[in-house]
């Protein structure tokens, strides 16, 4: 089972920034947490993953609390090509389990 | 184009029949992974190979078998195939596993099987 949960759909203004938030409270202390997203019905797409500090990319940043019982992933200026549905997912390498992710609308 | 190639795109199958779907993991990566992504399940983890042998296994049926080559490439084979088996099957592959990862999934774009 997922280890993650997240709200199932959130809509964002375009051009404003999209911040999607995950609770993983029972993560253990060597564990990453990865983000993905899927457009539509194409391959899931590697976003980004950290293990306690926060990280940034030229996609998204990463933004792990202390305890590391959540985070969040800021799109900052989310376009409509940014409407997909977005996963945060728990692991340490190996196999990778989804939960049901976030379905981000973005409008225009 | 992700480096990860699956074929075919598209396959349309009877029930009963046979099918092998192939993926070839992009340059350098050793671990191979098949997710099955239908309407109502999301995205489940079928199996992982690593440089040849098997080294996780998910919610895999046992009508459904996997392996991976010497080249790295890797096949699924789904048989006695159902109605309910038509889902998208995703590849995805990694340069390594374990706790060591410092590197994301690459993901095909997937086969898509319809049983009829």
């Amino acid at each position: 089972d997922a280890k993650t949960t997240q709200p199932p759909s959130m809509d964002c203004a375009e051009g404003r920034a999209a911040n999607l938030p995950c609770n993983h409270s029972t993560i253990s202390g060597n564990e990453y947490v990865y983000w993905y997203r899927q457009i539509h019905s194409q391959g899931p797409q590697y976003i980004i993953h950290g293990l306690k500090n926060n990280e940034t990319n030229e996609m998204a940043s990463l933004i792990i609390t202390e305890d590391r019982k959540s985070s969040t992933l800021i799109l900052p200026h989310a376009t409509l090509r940014d409407t997909a549905v977005y996963y945060c997912i728990v692991g340490q390498g190996g196999k990778l389990i989804f939960g049901q992710g976030t379905e981000l609308s973005v409008k225009p | 184009d992700s480096g990860v190639t699956q074929t075919p795109k598209h396959l349309i199958t009877a029930t009963g029949q046979r099918v092998t779907l192939r993926c070839s993991p992009r340059s350098g990566d050793l671990s191979v992974y098949w997710y099955q992504q239908s309407l109502d399940q999301g995205l489940q983890f079928l199996i992982q190979y690593y440089n040849g042998e098997e080294r996780a296994k998910g919610n895999i049926l046992e009508r459904f078998s996997a392996q991976q080559f010497p080249d790295l490439h890797s096949e699924l084979n789904l048989s006695s195939l159902e109605l309910g088996d038509s889902a998208l099957y995703f590849c995805a592959s990694s340069p390594q596993t374990g706790a060591s990862l410092n590197y994301g999934y690459t993901f095909g774009s997937g086969t898509r099987l319809t049983v009829v």
